[in-house]
């Protein structure tokens, strides 16, 4: 069945840092992907998607381009802030908003000051 | 922005009692909605799909008379943990969407259910 592996974390960075977390699905068909992030004491919201192959999704400073040939989709952002931490899912469905979403295990974002 | 909210936040019983938790989208119409299920440092696992007015529809490996799901009305869905015993303590996410529109799911917030 289709799935997502995420780099574990924690990933602790300093502000102003380069961040990137690493995420690849195995799936049948061309999948819709996404990244949703989920800050401490609230639900999972939706950072930024991609539906095709070489489509780069963008949002709040962070992007993730659709590759296709290496089935990966790594989640980056130039210069991170302390309120950036959160715990970030990487998920895919079978079509844009389809119902069934697959998510990775989440990677944990520390951000120091 | 849409809301989705999930009630209890956290609740902590008894082995063998059940637990109802609820799940409100509260500035749209929740044609469907999706019950998750989390472990500690693992993903969120679909349980089961809800649309109003009709059975949901179960993954696999998911006993649908441990987990009743009801979607009643276009607002609200509920999941009830029926005889909780304390392997049935996890996090607990719904989500909703309103699949006339191309808009993804909204989450809540979850419930932390924990069995003692």
């Amino acid at each position: 069945g289709d799935s997502v592996t995420q780099m574990e974390g924690p990933v602790t960075l300093s502000e102003e840092a380069f961040l990137t977390i690493n995420c690849t699905y195995t799936a049948t068909g061309y999948p819709s992907l996404f990244w949703y992030v989920q800050y401490p004491g609230e639900g999972l919201q939706l950072l930024l998607k991609a539906t095709k192959a070489d489509d780069k999704g963008s949002n709040k400073g962070f992007e993730a381009t659709y590759r296709k040939e290496t089935t990966s989709f790594h989640l980056e952002k130039g210069s991170v802030q302390v309120s950036d931490s959160a715990v970030y899912f990487c998920a895919l469905s079978e079509r844009e908003y389809g119902n069934k979403l697959v998510f990775g295990a989440g990677t944990i974002l520390r951000v120091k000051s | 922005g849409a809301v989705v909210s999930q009630h209890p936040s956290r609740v902590i019983c008894k082995s063998g009692t059940s637990v109802k938790i609820e799940c409100r989208s509260l500035d749209f119409q929740a044609t469907t909605m999706f019950w998750y299920r989390q472990f500690p440092k693992q993903s969120l696992m679909l349980m089961a799909t809800s649309n109003e007015g009709s059975k949901a529809t179960y993954e696999q490996g998911v006993e649908k008379d441990k987990f009743l799901i009801n979607h009643a009305s276009l607002t609200l869905s509920t999941l009830t943990v029926t005889s909780a015993h304390p392997e049935d303590s996890s996090f607990y996410i719904c989500s909703a969407r309103d699949f006339r529109s191309n808009q993804p799911q909204h989450f809540g917030d979850g419930t932390r259910l924990s069995i003692l």
